[in-house]
């Protein structure tokens, strides 16, 4: 079945500590992977999508199909990376599969 | 940017109503778009693909005579939502898909309360 895994609800980390975003896949076939942000009161936005492998605001995430896993980084957290992350999976013809977001807080 | 823009961003309406959410892209053209509802907390769940001047496309378990999807030019798709219920509750998002490499750009959802 088709499906994306992200195992933490919320994720609390101090400002310039390092940060990690679990994201895990199931697909048969060639995954699509993006992560999606949406900050406070505002839309969701794309913030990086693995075909690329570019890094937007500091935040890179490499796509390891032996573990099935795409999960999104950044080595020294900011407060105004406080958001909702979601990770979502292209299955085919456009139609993405979101996964339950993990809700990133950023103390100071 | 590309924007898609969704209205109204809130709406309160009585049980047995219809309602009506507009999604538009502002700066380019949309042949397909996708509607999905959020629950407090859960996850955008995809319910149903817009396909400009064609039959959308419903998602396993979603009622097609319940949310009518009309897309009728290449920037504007529209949800309806019939005799609403208080289940019907949601929130309820846009995206429209940009070229061909993927990434969606979102609307900025339309919180629905049905009393």
């Amino acid at each position: 079945a088709q499906r994306v895994t992200q195992p933490e609800k919320l994720l609390s980390v101090f400002k310039g500590a390092p940060v990690e975003l679990k994201c895990n896949y199931s697909y048969s076939g060639s995954p699509e992977l993006f992560w999606y942000v949406q900050y406070s009161r505002q839309r969701l936005q794309l913030l990086l999508r693995h075909i690329s492998r570019e890094s937007i605001k500091g935040f890179t995430a490499d796509l390891n199909k032996g573990e099935t896993s795409f999960h999104l980084k950044k080595p020294f957290a900011q407060e105004e990376d406080s958001a909702m992350y979601y990770c979502a999976l292209n299955s085919g013809t456009y139609k993405y599969i979101f996964g339950t977001g993990t809700r990133l807080k950023v103390l100071a | 940017g590309a924007v898609v823009s969704q209205h109204p961003s809130w709406v309160i309406c009585k049980s047995g109503t219809s309602v009506k959410i507009e999604c538009r892209s502002l700066d380019f053209q949309a042949t397909t778009m996708f509607w999905y509802r959020q629950f407090p907390k859960q996850s955008l769940m995809l319910m149903a693909t817009s396909n400009e001047g064609s039959k959308a496309t419903y998602e396993q378990g979603v009622e097609k005579d319940k949310f009518l999807i009309n897309h009728a030019s290449l920037t504007l798709s529209t949800l309806t939502v019939t005799s609403a219920h208080p289940e019907d509750s949601s929130f309820y998002i846009c995206s429209a898909l940009q070229g061909a490499l993927g990434g969606y750009t979102f609307g900025s959802g339309t919180r629905l309360t049905v009393v």
